[in-house]
């Protein structure tokens, strides 16, 4: 069974711009959640998708959106980029979404805001 | 709110040594606890995690962690270390209460020494 998969891995934009993160999880698995990580904050939750509904929202500024589709893929938006959302964008999926159950994630995708 | 504190940032041990990660966790609720692994350039993969039942729990790779709630700890412990264990190790925890997402520590990073 493939596993997570986000594109891009890399990007670069510059202050201002946006940006679209794209992820697919595993076939089956109906719940998707993105974390932001940086070497400061370390791993922080950002939202939590299940059946086209945000279910949970992680303490970050409205410039951070996401969607999810029929099919389960997700993807986020960043808005008005600053310097401090460079980070390693991650993405997991579950199956149902229940918090005890495992999360699997994506090697996630590299932002660079110059 | 949940939280967790990982002892020490970098953890360095010679190959074939006990290779012992401490992670302490803070919840007023009955926790899920979680050890995830990542790679370079990569996502995160899970070692172990405890919901309930046994308080020792086995996990992939040789690795175990036990659930103290007196002394509310999850170390990670593998008896005899391998250079494959270099990486950045993870301990979050959750809970039921509030679908509370996962909370991850800070990290530590395990260098294994020939």
């Amino acid at each position: 069974k493939a596993g997570v998969t986000q594109t891009p891995r890399y990007l670069i934009k510059t202050r201002g711009q946006q940006v679209t993160l794209s992820c697919s999880p595993i076939s089956g698995h109906r719940s998707v959640s993105w974390y932001q990580q940086t070497p400061g904050q370390g791993l922080q939750f950002l939202f939590e998708y299940f059946s086209e509904t945000q279910r949970n929202k992680g303490n970050f500024p409205g410039r951070f959106s996401g969607r999810q589709f029929s099919n389960s893929r997700s993807e986020m938006n960043v808005s008005t980029l600053e310097l401090g959302d460079s980070a390693l964008y991650l993405c997991a999926s579950s199956l149902g979404g229940a918090v005890r159950e495992t999360q699997y994630f994506g090697p996630g995708t590299r932002l660079l805001v110059l | 709110a949940q939280s967790v504190t990982q002892l020490g940032s970098h953890v360095s041990v010679s190959e074939g040594a006990l290779v012992l990660l401490r992670c302490n966790y803070s919840s007023s609720v009955p926790p899920y606890l979680f050890w995830y692994v990542q790679y370079p350039n990569q996502g995160l993969q899970l070692l172990l995690k405890y919901t309930t039942g046994a308080t020792l729990v086995k996990g992939i790779n040789g690795f175990e962690a036990e659930f103290k709630k007196s002394e509310t700890s999850f170390h990670l412990t593998k008896p005899s270390a391998h250079m494959s264990d270099a990486a950045e190790y993870f301990c979050a925890v959750s809970s039921d209460s509030g679908n509370t997402p996962l909370v991850f520590g800070k990290g530590t990073r395990l260098s294994v020494i020939a």
